[in-house]
């Protein structure tokens, strides 16, 4: 099946400064990929959906200038969390969407802000 | 806007029993819909998907969902489960032409050995 991975899988940095995250889809080309944060013990959260060569729409909520999202290429997504505080503090997953319907998650991200 | 309901937070069951876990969703319209499941530790993992078709769909594992239109529900079923199924089930809705997948709050799934 089709392979999306994140790097790094884990991450700590301190608060003021920030951080990128790669979603990569390895054996596919993604037109979409999309950011979700998920908290312990809770569900994954849209954050934005991304598309390849345009901006990112943002869900309700999240701020754009906060978590930067580029989507450079077909098979590459980043996320930037900038000026980052102890809440940003979190799990960060992406899935890419294939030509047909179907997402595939990455692992994920666990960003620690101290 | 698009919601999904997930009725049990955490259920406890003991190997082979049946297992019935309730996912409710609202939009009028076409949708999609998912099951996933995340081991301990490990990512996301698509157990089944409902696009079009035939309502009763099978999935990986023994896992099964039916999607009931009039209910608005795509409840997951496995008739037997395994300590292996410990793990967090989330029940997932993609509406129309929307590409945003939308969660629900996910149910623990705790089997006794």
């Amino acid at each position: 099946g089709a392979v999306v991975s994140q790097h790094p899988s884990w991450v700590i940095c301190k608060s003021g400064t920030s951080v990128k995250i790669e979603c990569r889809s390895l054996d596919f080309q993604a037109t979409t990929m999309f950011w979700y944060r998920q908290f312990p013990k809770q569900s994954l959260m849209l954050m934005a959906t991304s598309n390849e060569g345009s901006k990112a729409t943002y869900e309700q909520g999240v701020e754009k200038d906060k978590f930067l999202i580029n989507h450079a290429s077909l098979t590459l997504s980043t996320l930037t969390v900038t000026s980052a505080h102890p809440e940003d503090s979190s799990f960060y997953i992406c899935s890419a969407r294939d030509l047909g319907s179907e997402q595939y998650f990455g692992p994920g991200t666990r960003l620690t802000v101290t | 806007a698009q919601s999904v309901s997930q009725h049990n937070h955490h259920v406890i069951l003991s190997e082979a029993a049946s297992l019935e876990l309730g996912c409710n969703y609202s939009y009028g319209g076409t949708v999609n819909l998912f099951w996933y499941v995340q081991y301990p530790g490990q990512h996301l993992q698509l157990l089944l998907k409902y696009f079009s078709g035939d309502p009763l769909v099978k999935g990986i594992k023994g896992f099964e969902a039916e999607f009931i239109k009039s209910k608005f529900s795509f409840n997951l079923r496995k008739p037997s489960v395994q300590w292996s199924d410990t793990a967090e089930y989330f029940c997932a809705v993609n509406a129309g032409r929307d590409d945003k997948i939308i969660f629900g709050k996910g149910t623990r799934l705790h089997i006794l050995p």
